[in-house]
């Protein structure tokens, strides 16, 4: 089944405690995007990445970091997390960059929280 | 500020009943998508419109890009249950995708 996971799905931590959060896409697709969503501000972008080796930054990077080493992965690094970031995010992939012809498939979400 | 707005925020509905969701803005978009996302779970393509005056339709729901590729609008026919989520457009904008705030849409059966 084609599909974007995402884990944990639910994670609690404290400030300052990093943590990864790991993105996997079986489809072959080249662009894989990060977003956080908060009441009120919809969605938007962390970071995405438009295939190997190539990231760059979307519209809220500060305070994390992804890599993009194989393909298939794009986790989501928060090297010193603090409160502010507690959201729920989202990881995404498509064939190519998203709109026009290529849909964008998301992960079913990540429920974080910092204290 | 976000590049796109979406209105209204929520929208609560009897089945049966008609409703329209806008989104608007000042950019021109080679394309617009919309999304319709459930709770606990991740957004889900609808559509995507790509010509200004486009008009596509999905069942009950009917999708249009302005002429002038800067708006768009979700019309259901008809709302059944089923149609509660929450629905979000999206613009393509230098190989991103900039999302409105989305519209919460509530239907009473």
């Amino acid at each position: 089944e084609a599909q974007v996971t995402q884990n944990p799905r639910y994670l609690i931590t404290v400030t300052g405690k990093k943590l990864t959060v790991t993105c996997s896409q079986n489809m072959n697709h080249e662009y894989m995007s990060w977003y956080r969503q908060d009441p009120g501000l919809g969605l938007r972008q962390i970071y995405y990445s438009m295939n190997v080796e190539v990231t760059d930054k979307g519209d809220v990077p500060e305070g994390y970091k992804v890599s993009r080493k194989e393909k298939r992965n794009f986790p989501l690094i928060l090297e010193s997390p603090s409160p502010n970031q507690t959201s729920l995010y989202f990881c995404a992939s498509s064939l190519s960059s998203p709109g026009g012809k290529y849909e964008q498939y998301f992960g079913p979400g990540t429920r974080l929280t910092v204290t | 500020t976000q590049l796109l707005e979406q209105s209204p925020q929520f929208l609560s509905i009897q089945e049966g009943e008609n409703l329209t969701v806008y989104c608007n803005s000042s950019s021109v978009f080679s394309s617009l998508q919309w999304y319709r996302q459930e709770p606990g779970e991740g957004p889900v393509l609808l559509v995507t419109v790509v010509t200004g005056g486009e008009v596509k339709k999905l069942k009950r729901l009917t999708f249009q890009f302005g002429d002038a590729r800067k708006d768009s609008s979700l019309h259901i026919t008809a709302a059944q249950p089923g149609d509660t989520g929450l629905y979000l457009c999206a613009g393509d904008v230098s190989y991103k995708l900039s999302f409105g705030a989305g519209t919460t849409v509530t239907v009473r059966a």
